[in-house]
């Protein structure tokens, strides 16, 4: 069954602080892999698209790693800011992107 | 980039009306685009797969006869709550593929927030 999972569920950092989102997947055959983030009452924004081949790939401070072998990728935002408030969301896309799978998404807090 | 504009924003209707939400692809064609839903703090739930010219897809326990979706060219995609109660009232947001871009590049909309009284 494919499945994506993400974790974890919810999280608070301060301010300036690092901080790394899972999301395992199940599903086959693989496509791509993408993030998204959610701010509050808003439509959900793409950060990054890997395909099988890339390994990692930045948007600003947002850095997503893709381990195709183990199925696992992790978002890593780097000096966080209050901005970054929001849900991020996991999307596995498979079979050549016809079909979409999305993860729960983990909810992040940037307190100052 | 490419941008997927839905309408309205947010809409209040009375118990029993109906209400149509509009999502249109602005500078692609999209032959799917996609509806959901979601609750307060809840995560995106897939809804329906809306098809260019033919009937959309619905996802399991989504009535189908209270969601009507019509796509009826390719860069509109209308939903459609027939007879809103109060337990309709969530936040419901569009996406489209770009299917231009290999990676079928998803865009999606900013939602539209439904209040049934």
């Amino acid at each position: 069954k494919n499945q994506v999972e993400q974790s974890p569920q919810s999280l608070i950092i301060l301010e300036g602080k690092n901080c790394t989102l899972q999301c395992n997947y199940t599903v086959s055959p693989f496509s791509n892999l993408r993030w998204y983030k959610q701010d509050t009452g808003r439509g959900p924004v793409s950060l990054t698209i890997m395909t099988f081949s890339e390994n990692t790939k930045s948007n600003g401070r947002y850095t997503a790693t893709l381990d195709a072998d183990t199925k696992q990728s992790s978002l890593h935002i780097t000096a966080s800011q209050l901005s970054d408030s929001a849900s991020y969301i996991c999307v596995v896309s498979a079979q050549a992107g016809t079909a979409l799978i999305f993860g729960k998404g983990t909810t992040l807090s940037v307190s100052s | 980039g490419a941008v997927v504009s839905q309408h309205p924003s947010w809409v209040i209707c009375k118990s029993g009306t109906s209400v149509k939400i509009e999502c249109r692809s602005l500078d692609f064609q999209a032959t799917t685009m996609f509806w959901y839903r979601q609750f307060p703090k809840q995560s995106l739930m897939l809804m329906a797969t809306s098809n260019e010219g033919s009937k959309a897809t619905y996802e399991q326990g989504v009535e189908k006869d209270k969601f009507l979706i019509n796509h009826a060219s390719l860069t509109l995609s209308t939903l459609t709550v027939t007879s809103a109660h109060p337990e309709d009232s969530s936040f419901y947001i569009c996406s489209a593929r770009d299917l231009t871009v290999s990676t079928g590049e998803l865009f999606f909309g900013e939602g539209s927030r439904l209040t049934v009284l």
